[in-house]
Protein backbone atom coordinates (compact mmCIF):
# COMPACT_ATOMS: atom_id res chain seq x y z
CA UNK A 1 0.00 0.00 0.00
CA UNK A 2 0.88 3.36 -0.11
CA UNK A 3 3.55 4.44 2.31
CA UNK A 4 5.54 7.92 3.25
CA UNK A 5 8.72 7.48 5.34
CA UNK A 6 10.78 10.14 6.95
CA UNK A 7 13.73 9.89 9.51
CA UNK A 8 13.02 10.47 13.02
CA UNK A 9 15.09 12.82 14.32
CA UNK A 10 17.37 15.62 12.93
CA UNK A 11 19.89 18.27 15.26
CA UNK A 12 20.77 21.55 14.43
CA UNK A 13 22.81 24.45 14.81
CA UNK A 14 21.08 28.07 14.95
CA UNK A 15 21.88 29.58 11.88
CA UNK A 16 22.42 26.33 10.25
CA UNK A 17 20.07 25.30 7.07
CA UNK A 18 18.05 21.91 7.97
CA UNK A 19 17.47 19.55 5.42
CA UNK A 20 14.38 17.30 5.99
CA UNK A 21 13.77 14.28 3.84
CA UNK A 22 10.86 12.22 2.80
CA UNK A 23 10.27 9.60 0.57
CA UNK A 24 6.89 8.12 -1.17
CA UNK A 25 5.80 4.91 -2.79
CA UNK A 26 2.36 6.08 -4.59
CA UNK A 27 3.23 7.52 -8.30
CA UNK A 28 -0.31 9.37 -8.41
CA UNK A 29 0.94 11.20 -5.98
CA UNK A 30 -0.42 14.54 -6.95
CA UNK A 31 0.30 17.12 -4.46
CA UNK A 32 3.11 16.83 -1.32
CA UNK A 33 2.75 18.96 1.83
CA UNK A 34 4.99 19.91 4.49
CA UNK A 35 2.94 20.41 7.91
CA UNK A 36 5.00 21.72 11.40
CA UNK A 37 3.48 20.02 14.38
CA UNK A 38 4.43 22.29 17.84
CA UNK A 39 4.34 21.00 21.16
CA UNK A 40 0.39 20.77 22.75
CA UNK A 41 -0.78 21.71 19.06
CA UNK A 42 -2.24 20.44 15.99
CA UNK A 43 -0.60 20.08 12.44
CA UNK A 44 -0.22 23.26 10.61
CA UNK A 45 0.62 23.35 6.76
CA UNK A 46 3.93 24.78 5.67
CA UNK A 47 3.92 24.84 2.44
CA UNK A 48 2.93 22.18 -0.34
CA UNK A 49 4.09 21.24 -3.73
CA UNK A 50 2.50 20.02 -6.90
CA UNK A 51 4.13 17.30 -8.52
CA UNK A 52 4.16 19.25 -12.10
CA UNK A 53 7.20 20.81 -10.08
CA UNK A 54 10.84 20.15 -9.24
CA UNK A 55 11.40 23.12 -6.59
CA UNK A 56 9.52 25.95 -4.57
CA UNK A 57 10.55 28.70 -2.46
CA UNK A 58 8.92 30.48 0.04
CA UNK A 59 11.14 32.57 2.16
CA UNK A 60 13.32 30.49 4.34
CA UNK A 61 11.57 27.52 2.82
CA UNK A 62 12.69 25.88 0.00
CA UNK A 63 11.05 22.36 -1.10
CA UNK A 64 12.60 20.31 -3.82
CA UNK A 65 10.32 17.16 -5.58
CA UNK A 66 12.40 14.60 -7.75
CA UNK A 67 9.60 12.77 -8.74
CA UNK A 68 11.65 9.82 -10.27
CA UNK A 69 13.24 8.88 -7.17
CA UNK A 70 9.72 9.82 -5.04
CA UNK A 71 11.39 12.03 -2.97
CA UNK A 72 11.01 15.05 -1.24
CA UNK A 73 12.66 17.41 0.92
CA UNK A 74 12.17 20.48 2.88
CA UNK A 75 15.11 23.27 3.56
CA UNK A 76 15.05 25.60 6.25
CA UNK A 77 17.85 28.26 5.74
CA UNK A 78 19.22 30.57 9.04
CA UNK A 79 17.40 28.02 11.13
CA UNK A 80 16.08 29.07 14.50
CA UNK A 81 15.61 27.51 18.05
CA UNK A 82 11.53 28.78 17.38
CA UNK A 83 11.77 26.05 14.14
CA UNK A 84 12.41 22.90 16.70
CA UNK A 85 8.93 21.18 16.09
CA UNK A 86 8.14 17.64 14.05
CA UNK A 87 7.64 18.29 10.36
CA UNK A 88 5.40 15.65 8.70
CA UNK A 89 5.44 14.95 5.27
CA UNK A 90 2.23 14.26 3.26
CA UNK A 91 0.73 13.18 0.17
CA UNK A 92 -2.56 13.25 -1.68
CA UNK A 93 -2.99 10.24 -4.30
CA UNK A 94 -4.69 11.66 -7.64
CA UNK A 95 -7.31 8.51 -6.87
CA UNK A 96 -8.84 6.82 -4.27
CA UNK A 97 -9.49 8.60 -1.62
CA UNK A 98 -8.35 12.28 -0.78
CA UNK A 99 -7.23 12.11 2.52
CA UNK A 100 -3.68 12.91 2.98
CA UNK A 101 -0.83 10.10 3.79
CA UNK A 102 1.03 11.50 6.63
CA UNK A 103 5.12 10.26 7.33
CA UNK A 104 5.76 9.22 10.63
CA UNK A 105 7.31 12.87 11.32
CA UNK A 106 10.95 14.34 11.65
CA UNK A 107 11.76 16.28 15.52
CA UNK A 108 14.08 18.92 14.76
CA UNK A 109 16.09 20.02 17.55
CA UNK A 110 17.44 23.70 16.99
CA UNK A 111 20.52 24.14 19.22
CA UNK A 112 21.51 27.60 20.23
CA UNK B 1 -6.13 29.39 14.98
CA UNK B 2 -7.01 26.95 12.42
CA UNK B 3 -10.76 27.73 13.37
CA UNK B 4 -10.87 24.01 14.20
CA UNK B 5 -12.55 22.94 17.53
CA UNK B 6 -12.11 20.02 19.07
CA UNK B 7 -13.33 19.14 22.62
CA UNK B 8 -12.67 17.77 25.10
CA UNK B 9 -8.76 18.45 24.75
CA UNK B 10 -8.27 15.71 27.41
CA UNK B 11 -9.92 12.47 28.64
CA UNK B 12 -8.74 9.82 30.88
CA UNK B 13 -10.69 6.46 31.00
CA UNK B 14 -11.20 2.98 31.71
CA UNK B 15 -10.13 -0.50 29.11
CA UNK B 16 -13.65 -1.25 27.99
CA UNK B 17 -15.45 1.87 28.38
CA UNK B 18 -16.74 4.30 25.49
CA UNK B 19 -15.99 7.93 24.40
CA UNK B 20 -17.17 10.35 22.24
CA UNK B 21 -15.03 12.95 20.65
CA UNK B 22 -16.48 16.34 19.22
CA UNK B 23 -15.24 18.28 16.63
CA UNK B 24 -16.28 21.56 14.89
CA UNK B 25 -14.96 22.16 11.31
CA UNK B 26 -14.06 25.18 9.80
CA UNK B 27 -16.72 27.49 8.95
CA UNK B 28 -17.51 26.76 5.24
CA UNK B 29 -15.82 23.42 4.95
CA UNK B 30 -18.27 20.44 4.05
CA UNK B 31 -14.85 17.52 4.62
CA UNK B 32 -13.85 16.14 8.45
CA UNK B 33 -11.26 13.82 8.42
CA UNK B 34 -10.20 11.88 11.72
CA UNK B 35 -6.77 11.02 12.36
CA UNK B 36 -5.34 8.65 15.44
CA UNK B 37 -1.85 10.13 16.74
CA UNK B 38 0.22 7.57 18.48
CA UNK B 39 4.08 7.18 19.24
CA UNK B 40 4.46 3.77 17.62
CA UNK B 41 1.82 4.46 14.57
CA UNK B 42 2.39 7.87 14.00
CA UNK B 43 -0.27 9.73 12.12
CA UNK B 44 -2.80 7.50 10.69
CA UNK B 45 -5.77 8.08 8.89
CA UNK B 46 -9.37 6.57 10.28
CA UNK B 47 -12.21 8.34 8.35
CA UNK B 48 -13.65 10.91 5.91
CA UNK B 49 -16.76 12.64 6.19
CA UNK B 50 -18.35 14.87 3.18
CA UNK B 51 -21.31 17.08 4.02
CA UNK B 52 -22.39 14.09 5.87
CA UNK B 53 -21.69 11.43 4.04
CA UNK B 54 -18.70 8.71 4.76
CA UNK B 55 -16.21 9.50 1.91
CA UNK B 56 -13.20 7.59 2.54
CA UNK B 57 -11.93 5.18 5.23
CA UNK B 58 -8.46 4.13 6.32
CA UNK B 59 -7.58 2.09 9.10
CA UNK B 60 -10.59 2.64 11.57
CA UNK B 61 -11.28 -0.35 13.83
CA UNK B 62 -14.85 -1.70 14.30
CA UNK B 63 -14.90 -0.73 17.82
CA UNK B 64 -14.78 2.96 16.61
CA UNK B 65 -17.41 4.80 14.55
CA UNK B 66 -18.36 8.16 13.06
CA UNK B 67 -20.70 10.62 11.88
CA UNK B 68 -21.22 14.03 10.45
CA UNK B 69 -24.27 15.99 11.42
CA UNK B 70 -26.37 18.03 9.23
CA UNK B 71 -24.76 20.83 10.72
CA UNK B 72 -21.38 19.43 9.66
CA UNK B 73 -20.01 18.86 12.95
CA UNK B 74 -18.43 15.19 13.77
CA UNK B 75 -17.97 13.04 16.80
CA UNK B 76 -15.73 9.97 16.75
CA UNK B 77 -16.96 7.49 18.82
CA UNK B 78 -14.89 4.74 20.78
CA UNK B 79 -16.03 1.73 22.22
CA UNK B 80 -14.82 -1.22 24.50
CA UNK B 81 -11.62 0.34 25.16
CA UNK B 82 -8.47 -0.43 25.43
CA UNK B 83 -5.40 0.54 26.67
CA UNK B 84 -3.77 0.84 23.13
CA UNK B 85 -6.07 3.31 22.02
CA UNK B 86 -4.28 5.81 23.96
CA UNK B 87 -3.63 8.51 21.38
CA UNK B 88 -4.08 12.13 20.51
CA UNK B 89 -7.35 12.01 18.40
CA UNK B 90 -6.78 14.98 15.26
CA UNK B 91 -9.68 16.33 13.62
CA UNK B 92 -9.14 18.15 10.18
CA UNK B 93 -11.46 19.46 8.40
CA UNK B 94 -11.33 21.27 4.34
CA UNK B 95 -13.08 23.05 1.82
CA UNK B 96 -14.33 20.34 -0.53
CA UNK B 97 -13.62 16.12 -1.38
CA UNK B 98 -12.04 16.82 -4.15
CA UNK B 99 -9.99 19.50 -6.45
CA UNK B 100 -8.25 22.15 -4.98
CA UNK B 101 -4.76 21.60 -3.04
CA UNK B 102 -5.95 19.36 -0.39
CA UNK B 103 -5.18 21.62 2.51
CA UNK B 104 -6.29 19.93 6.09
CA UNK B 105 -7.01 22.81 8.78
CA UNK B 106 -6.10 20.48 11.86
CA UNK B 107 -7.44 20.93 15.07
CA UNK B 108 -5.32 20.82 18.25
CA UNK B 109 -6.67 17.17 19.42
CA UNK B 110 -8.38 15.39 21.67
CA UNK B 111 -5.47 13.82 24.12
CA UNK B 112 -7.50 9.95 25.04
CA UNK B 113 -5.64 7.89 28.14
CA UNK B 114 -7.00 4.58 28.72
CA UNK B 115 -5.77 3.15 32.37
Amino acid sequence: GEDVEQSLFLSVREGDSSVINCTYTDSSSTYLYWYKQEPGAGLQLLTYIFSNMDMKQDQRLTVLLNKKDKHLSLRIADTQTGDSAIYFCADLMDTGRRALTFGSGTRLQVQP
Amino acid sequence: DSGVTQTPKHLITATGQRVTLRCSPRSGDLSVYWYQQSLDQGLQFLIQYYNGEERAKGNILERFSAQQFPDLHSELNLSSLELGDSALYFCASSVGTSGNTGELFFGEGSRLTVL
